[in-house]
């Protein structure tokens, strides 16, 4: 693994499914991020973590959680899948050095029926 | 309200210079990047400005004035391959990033 990776690359869930997309990263950074990005939008965070074991809201937390049990994974879990969560979604992470920049993996596109 | 602005769409011709303009009107301000985001593609980082003025980086620099809230991205010498879209973010307050909506480059031959 070099970077950040997510899994599935796209997925088409039935409305009241349950999903988790996974991410995982091995450049040992402490923050991760999970964004959306829609069509005239600008990407919006939805869940972020600073370290292993603490998570935080971000602007668009409501259907999303996550967990992080450890540095390298940072699951998005969505409980009961509604189409407006149609969307695609990048999971990020940043070293802690002066600019503290964010890296992103490669994507799910999520379609919900 | 937190506000990032960027030109929807810009349009270069091959070999000539650009300049992408971004506004910003965030809760504190802790630094804005540039990254170039394909089609179909994950963001990548392209530059960071804290202080003001000019960081040059190759053919891409980033300028900043903070009194003014305004950042730009200027690319010179254009290639096919610079055809993407360019996402401007600012840090806030509270240490996360404000993403403009990305100003998408068409370069023509």
């Amino acid at each position: 693994i070099a970077g950040i990776t997510q899994a599935p690359t796209s997925q088409i869930l039935a409305a009241g499914r349950r999903m988790t997309l996974r991410c995982t990263q091995d450049m040992r950074h402490n923050a991760m991020y999970w964004y959306r990005q829609d069509l005239g939008l600008g990407l919006r965070l939805i869940h972020y973590s600073n370290t292993a074991g603490t998570t935080g809201k971000g602007e668009v937390p409501d259907g999303y959680s996550v967990s992080r049990a450890n540095t390298d994974d940072f699951p998005l879990t969505l409980a009961s899948a509604v189409p407006s969560q149609t969307s695609v979604y990048f999971c990020a992470s940043s070293d802690e050095d002066s600019t503290d920049t964010q890296y992103f993996g490669p994507g799910t596109r999520l379609t919900v029926l | 309200g937190q506000n990032i602005d960027q030109p929807t769409e810009m349009t270069a011709t091959e070999g000539a210079i650009v300049q992408i303009n971004c506004t910003y009107q965030t809760s504190g301000f802790n630094g804005l990047f540039w990254y170039q985001q394909h089609a179909g593609e994950a963001p990548t980082f392209l530059s960071y400005n804290v202080l003001d003025g000019l960081e040059e980086k190759g053919r891409f620099s980033s300028f900043l004035s903070r009194s003014k809230g305004y950042s730009y991205l200027l690319l010179k010498e254009l290639q096919m391959k610079d055809s993407a879209s360019y996402l401007c973010a600012v840090r806030d307050s509270n240490y996360q990033l404000i993403w403009g909506a990305g100003t998408k480059l068409i370069i023509k031959p």
